[in-house]
């Protein structure tokens, strides 16, 4: 099993730019989320996914879109990057949207918008 | 509001001794508790998950122990080695909303010295 894979590993924007960064896994997990990194904040979820066609908000969702057609993708969208979404993205799964389920993460995308 | 907190912060030690990094939470309503370990620049390598029903887990050098009452887990690295050198995140799985998200600490520093 590759695991939870993530591209691409680096990313730079200008403000304005959209672009969209890849998650997937192997494994069949039906619960997919996406948080970022932050000094000094940890991590925070951005959104989730307890199935394909099925998405939700997490903390801090504002300026970012995702969608969920198939069990194995799950893709994060900016929509007009802003400096302030200058952050280490990482994507993780784990086997269904049950809590007592071990979660898995990806090795992260580091964006930086200029 | 479930919060999570590592103390300490950083800590550096001389190779081969005992060490016990802390994690502590403010509601004890949770499914379980993972410690995680990231390298500098890398993802998270998921180490150990205690259930909220269990009191530890251990896999090899790593003893991971967890009072819910409390709001307690320590992490016991055992004959520490400069490989063990990363930062070390504790998180719990919140019961309840739709969720069922990691919250995370700010995590451990660790610096083990040759």
């Amino acid at each position: 099993n590759a695991g939870v894979t993530q591209t691409p590993k680096f990313q730079v924007l200008k403000t304005g730019q959209s672009m969209t960064l890849q998650c997937a896994q192997d494994m069949n997990h039906e619960y997919m989320s996406w948080y970022r990194q932050d000094p000094g904040m940890g991590l925070r979820l951005i959104h989730y996914s307890v199935g394909a066609g099925i998405t939700d908000q997490g903390e801090v969702p504002n300026g970012y879109n995702v969608s969920r057609s198939t069990t194995e993708d799950f893709p994060l969208r900016l929509l007009s990057a802003a400096p302030s979404q200058t952050s280490v993205y990482f994507c993780a799964s784990r086997l269904s949207g049950f809590g007592y389920n071990e979660q898995f993460f990806g090795p992260g995308t580091r964006l930086t918008v200029l | 509001k479930q919060e999570v907190t590592q103390i300490p912060a950083a800590l550096s030690v001389p190779e081969g001794e005992n060490l016990v990094l802390n994690c502590s939470f403010t509601d004890s309503a949770i499914y379980n508790l993972q410690w995680f370990r990231q390298d500098p620049g890398k993802g998270l390598t998921s180490l150990l998950l205690i259930q909220s029903s269990q009191r530890e887990q251990t896999s090899g050098r790593l003893n991971a122990s967890l009072d819910k009452s409390s709001g307690r887990s320590t992490l016991y690295i055992a004959a520490s080695q400069p490989g063990d050198s990363a930062t070390y995140l504790c998180a719990v799985t919140r019961k309840g909303g739709a969720t069922n998200k990691l919250i995370f600490g700010t995590g451990t520093l660790l610096a083990v010295q040759p």
